[in-house]
């Protein structure tokens, strides 16, 4: 079975400090992760995706088959990155792209 | 491009109604799926389809059916409104993977 936990429902960080978001999913096969994000009044975009293996806004993400792991991170926060981050992955089955997402982490970034 | 535009985008609805959420995208993806977001739930897979004329139940679809009798037309209905149905829908099209929004109807039931 498909599930993406991300364990913080709330992420307080002042501006310029680190921001890690946790990711970790279960899948048998080979999944497709993405990081959603959600800005205030905005609708749901793509961040970014672990094929394109960019750099986004600053943000970047590296998937560890190891340790079933699709962490966000970046090195230096932005009162702008406030924002709601889920984390998505896709299994490609018969249901096509179906996206199975986390619950959500709340970036709050303070000044 | 207009992208995903969902129709309307707030609702109050009495229990027992029914009602149409409409999603239309003009960016001819074959992909197209419902969420609904839920506080402490994140986004929840309704229903979802391939194509035209091809529907699939996803996480949650008990109270809800679809149709997609076109390419760009992905209706959501809600047959007999519970309060349980309470939530902000979300659809979506996807295309390589990639999933594009549209900005969401609030529905409330009462």
């Amino acid at each position: 079975a498909q599930r993406v936990t991300q364990p913080e429902k709330l992420l307080s960080v002042f501006k310029g400090a680190p921001v890690e978001l946790k990711c970790n999913y279960s899948y048998s096969g080979s999944p497709e992760l993405f990081w959603y994000v959600q800005y205030s009044r905005q609708r749901l975009q793509l961040l970014l995706r672990h094929i394109s293996r960019e750099s986004i806004k600053g943000f970047t993400a590296d998937l560890n088959k190891g340790e079933t792991s699709f962490h966000l991170k970046k090195p230096f926060a932005q009162e702008e990155d406030s924002a709601m981050y889920y984390c998505a992955l896709s299994g490609h089955s018969n249901s096509g792209y179906a996206l199975n997402f986390g619950k959500g982490t709340s970036l709050l970034v303070t000044p | 491009n207009a992208g995903v535009t969902q129709t309307p985008k707030f609702q109050v609805l009495k229990t027992g109604q029914s009602m149409t959420l409409q999603c239309a995208q003009d960016m001819n993806h074959e992909y197209m799926s419902w969420y609904r977001q839920d506080p402490g739930m994140g986004l929840r897979l309704i229903h979802y389809s391939v194509g035209a004329g091809i529907t699939d139940q996803g996480e949650v679809p008990n109270g809800y059916n679809v149709s997609r009798s076109t390419t760009e037309d992905f209706p959501l209905r809600l047959l007999s409104a519970a309060p349980s149905q309470t939530s902000v829908y979300f659809c979506a099209s996807s295309y390589d993977g990639e999933a594009f929004f549209g900005q969401g109807t609030r529905l409330t039931v009462v």
